[in-house]
């Protein structure tokens, strides 16, 4: 079965320490894994999508990288704007629905 | 703003009553998702629709149904319904089904839907 963990749970930094996230994912046929950052009550902000083992992705603060079998989402210098709950998810090549982790709830403190 | 539009953006209803979800995709998308998220789960995929027809249904109760429409909207019904329905239901969208062309999903903003 497709599945996807994220770890921590919550993650509370001061504003400037940097920190990473992980996600750990088994599926049969990773077509791409997904980025989402989501605000309280509000929709999944697209980030990232990853398709292949060794690829990395950058974005402000953000940088997502992929192996065979997790992505890690690193946050460097983090502000307390960054603060949200970031959502990895899988997509197989079988299927086009994305799988969700339960996400890391970050909190960025000044 | 993702682009995809859901209406409404709240809702309150009493268990066994019917209520309809709506859902306007980004311009130009084909492909309908609609998801389940609930405060002791992730996202939950129910069902997907592309230019019309059904492609993927996922945990979706029997219910619960959905169709997408010749301009694209989509709808999503819940009926009979119970206090564990109350969720945010999220609609994306995307080109094509992201099998075909690995295109990204986009989310709206969620309806809010509380069974009292």
């Amino acid at each position: 079965e497709d599945q996807v963990t994220q770890s921590p749970e919550a993650l509370r930094l001061q504003e400037g320490e940097s920190s990473s996230l992980n996600c750990s994912y088994t599926v049969s046929g990773l077509r791409g894994l997904f980025w989402y950052r989501q605000d309280p009550g509000k929709g999944p902000e697209f980030l990232f999508t990853l398709y292949s083992a060794g690829e990395e992705k950058e974005k402000e603060r953000l940088k997502a990288t992929l192996t065979k079998k997790e992505s890690f989402l690193h946050i460097t210098a983090p502000k307390p704007e960054d603060s949200a709950t970031y959502l990895c998810a899988v997509q197989a090549f079988h299927t086009d629905k994305l799988i969700f982790g339960t996400g890391t709830r970050l909190q960025v403190f000044p | 703003d993702s682009g995809v539009t859901q209406t409404p953006k709240h809702l309150i209803t009493a268990t066994g009553q019917r209520v309809t979800l709506r859902c306007s995709p980004r311009s130009g998308d084909l492909s309908v998702y609609w998801y389940q998220q609930s405060l002791d789960q992730g996202l939950q995929f129910l069902i997907q629709y592309y230019n019309g027809e059904e492609r993927a249904k996922g945990n979706i109760l029997e219910r619960f149904s959905a169709q997408q429409f010749p301009d694209l909207h989509s709808e999503l019904n819940l009926s009979s319904l119970e206090l564990g329905d109350s969720a945010l239901y999220f609609c994306a969208s995307s080109v094509e089904p992201t099998s075909v062309s690995g295109n990204t999903i986009y989310f709206g903003e969620g309806s809010w839907l509380t069974v009292v």
